[in-house]
């Protein structure tokens, strides 16, 4: 099946600075990434919707200015969290569709990157 | 009320045990429907994916869904340890939806040796 490579896996920052996680789909073209954030023992939550050479499309109540997403390839998208505090401490995952026929897509995953913001 | 209702758990089976996921929704335009399992901080796995009602089978694993009632099941056969992990089912709707997945909130399954 498809490949999502996500890194890093894990990262500990201070409060104040910047984070950016990074998705690559390594044997297809990833037209639009999705980006979402799992906190422990919940489901994963939709942040943010990216299409190749356009602008996010941010979820209510997502911050777009302190999540910000490029997808500037068709194979790389990155989430950069910017003055992380606390409370951005989650498991971030991304992931990458394939196009096309949009009807019988499979989402692929990344193996998630687990942000602790001290 | 949410769009998919998944029980928490934990559900504690034997090895070996029939195990039975199941989730509720309330949209009735979603057309497609999967199973991810996700381990430990990790990302989710696709185990099943279905189109609209009906059953399939993939080895162990056997996925139905009745849109009629907006109930999805997936069915465990003869459940491994390996088997334990969270599971969570996803829908979507149609055409340009189709991307846009909606998720359960994930049942956690333990299955003791």
């Amino acid at each position: 099946g498809a490949v999502v490579s996500q890194h890093p896996s894990w990262v500990i920052c201070k409060s104040g600075t910047s984070v950016k996680i990074e998705c690559r789909s390594l044997d297809f073209q990833a037209t639009t990434m999705f980006w979402y954030r799992q906190f422990p023992k919940q489901s994963l939550m939709l942040m943010a919707t990216s299409n190749e050479g356009s602008k996010a499309t941010y979820e209510q109540g997502v911050e777009k200015d302190k999540f910000l997403i490029n997808h500037a390839s068709l194979t790389l998208s990155t989430l950069t969290v910017t003055s992380a505090h606390p409370e951005d401490s989650s498991f971030y995952i991304c992931s990458g569709s394939r196009g096309g026929v949009l009807t019988n897509e499979k989402l692929f995953f990344g193996s998630g990157t687990q942000l602790s913001v001290l | 009320q949410k769009e998919v209702e998944q029980d928490p758990g934990p559900l504690s089976v034997p090895e070996g045990a029939i195990v039975s996921l199941n989730c509720t929704y309330s949209n009735s335009a979603f057309q497609y429907f999967m199973w991810y399992r996700q381990y430990s901080r990790k990302g989710p796995e696709l185990l099943m994916y279905t189109y609209s009602s009906g059953n399939k089978e993939d080895g162990r694993f056997t996925a139905q869904v009745d849109k009629s009632s907006k109930y999805i099941s997936l069915f465990i056969r003869d459940s491994q340890p390996s088997d334990s992990a969270t599971y969570l089912c996803a829908m979507s709707g149609a055409g340009n939806a189709g991307n846009m997945l909606t998720f359960g909130g994930g049942t956690r399954l333990m299955v003791k040796p």
